[in-house]
């Protein structure tokens, strides 16, 4: 079965400074990986995913995610951190063939500083 | 618009009576699932659903009953409520196979007393 951990519960920056979130995934096999934000009082949207291809992968909101498949990752990173970016990240890994059920991990809680 | 509704948003009962939280898709989604999110915990999948009458159990089922009478339609019933059900619970759904992710509903916030 596989498995996702979010090391940091909490990261806090300044607004303007780059941000990296971890993900480490436990898997067999290459996953399906997605991060996901839920801002306060909202349900989880999706940032970006990975499923093959070109190890770095962009999403909505200027996020960007790199898979490391020796490192078994795939932190979040955005160059600039906006006020607005406060809220809940959570990585998630999904198995390949069945039922592409995803395991989400506990989440980090950004803090931006003005 | 293409979305999971859940309802009611916010719900306060008291412990033992039995309730329903509704959940439905207009995207034909074949797979939905159940997920509490509590503090310090994350998401924690409840019940999960691949089709019309099949679902199975998630990694906290105890406590909790769904029903998928209707591809659109994945209420999950609490029959005897207790305090330790007091959580937010989220609805999604996705396609089979679909590789874009979940859907999720805006969430329930259940209390019981």
């Amino acid at each position: 079965a596989q498995s996702v951990t979010q090391p940091d519960i909490h990261i806090t920056v300044s607004e303007g400074a780059s941000l990296e979130l971890r993900c480490n995934y436990s898997y067999g096999a290459t996953p399906y990986l997605f991060w996901y934000v839920q801002s306060p009082g909202q349900g989880l949207q999706l940032l970006l995913k990975y499923f093959s291809g070109d190890t770095l992968v962009q999403g909505i909101k200027g996020f960007e995610a790199e898979f490391k498949r020796s490192q078994s990752s795939f932190n979040l990173r955005k160059p600039s951190v906006h006020w607005s970016d406060a809220a809940e990240y959570f990585c998630a890994v999904g198995a390949r063939g069945g039922s592409y059920i995803p395991t989400f991990g506990r989440g980090t809680s950004l803090i931006v500083h003005p | 618009e293409a979305q999971v509704t859940q309802n009611p948003r916010y719900l306060i009962t008291v412990t033992g009576k039995k309730l329903t939280v509704t959940c439905s898709q207009n995207m034909n989604h074949e797979y939905m699932s159940w997920y509490r999110q509590d503090p310090g915990l994350g998401l924690r999948q409840i019940y999960y659903s691949m089709n019309v009458e099949v679902t199975d159990k998630g990694d906290v089922p105890e406590g909790y009953k769904v029903s998928r009478k209707e591809k659109r339609n994945f209420p999950l019933i609490l029959e005897s409520p207790s305090p330790n059900q007091t959580s937010l619970y989220f609805c999604a759904s996705h396609s089979q196979g679909s590789l874009y992710g979940y859907t999720f509903g805006s969430g329930t916030r259940l209390t019981v007393v």
